[in-house]
């Protein structure tokens, strides 16, 4: 069974704090992803890794950086929060034999910022 | 920029009605369509997914979709919901050109009274 972790469940942080969100995959995915999920808004794309030090942007990118210094692992960094990035940020894996593989998403972190 | 809508909110059922959720994607090329379903307090889970071939595709909990390609859709249905099938459901769509990546709607969010 494909398992994605992710480091909180609920995460309650100040504006201008350096906010780090951790995912972790057992399932050996090259393909790692960071959405957000807003109500009305769906999931939205904020970065991806294809790879092990590979970064490509999403469509909101802005405001976040990421790590993947491991295939296991891929951090979503937020190098100053603020409170517009209050939400639900889900981490999602696949591989990349195929492009009809399904990505698996982790239980999602609910991040306040006050 | 492609895009997928899902044309209904919030619909609101009583058991054993019938359910039809709508889905709609702006691209021309081949696509991938997956159905996720999130329910309450839990992670995203891949409800159904089209790759190819029939158009009708069967997924878990007696959910199916069909791909119709003329019109750009891939329509959730149940023909009798459960209070359990209370939950937000995601459409998503996956394009040969963006590597990968899922676009999802906005989200529908199903309630299903006893």
């Amino acid at each position: 069974d494909v398992k994605v972790t992710q480091s909180s469940r609920y995460l309650v942080k100040r504006t201008g704090e350096k906010v780090f969100l951790e995912c972790v995959q057992d399932m050996d995915h090259e393909n790692m992803f960071w959405y957000r999920q807003d109500p009305g808004l769906g999931l939205r794309l904020i970065y991806f890794s294809y790879d092990v030090k590979m970064k490509e942007k999403g469509d909101i990118p802005e405001g976040y950086s990421v790590s993947r210094e491991k295939k296991e692992r891929f951090s979503l960094i937020l190098e100053s929060a603020s409170t517009n990035q209050t939400s639900m940020y889900l981490c999602a894996s696949n591989t990349q034999r195929s492009y009809t593989d399904t990505q698996y998403f982790g239980p999602g972190t609910r991040l306040t910022v006050l | 920029a492609q895009s997928v809508s899902q044309h209904n909110h919030h619909v609101i059922l009583s058991e054993a009605a019938s359910l039809e959720l709508g889905c709609n994607y702006s691209y021309g090329g081949t696509v991938n369509l997956f159905w996720y379903v999130q329910y309450p307090g839990q992670h995203l889970q891949l409800l159904l997914k089209y790759f190819s071939g029939d158009p009708l595709v069967k997924g878990i909990k007696g959910f199916e979709a069909e791909f119709i390609k003329s019109k750009f859709s891939f329509n959730l249905r149940k023909p009798s919901v459960q209070w359990s099938d209370t939950a937000e459901y995601f459409c998503a769509v996956m394009t040969y050109n963006q590597g990968g990546k899922l676009i999802f709607g906005q989200g529908t969010e199903l309630s299903v009274k006893p």
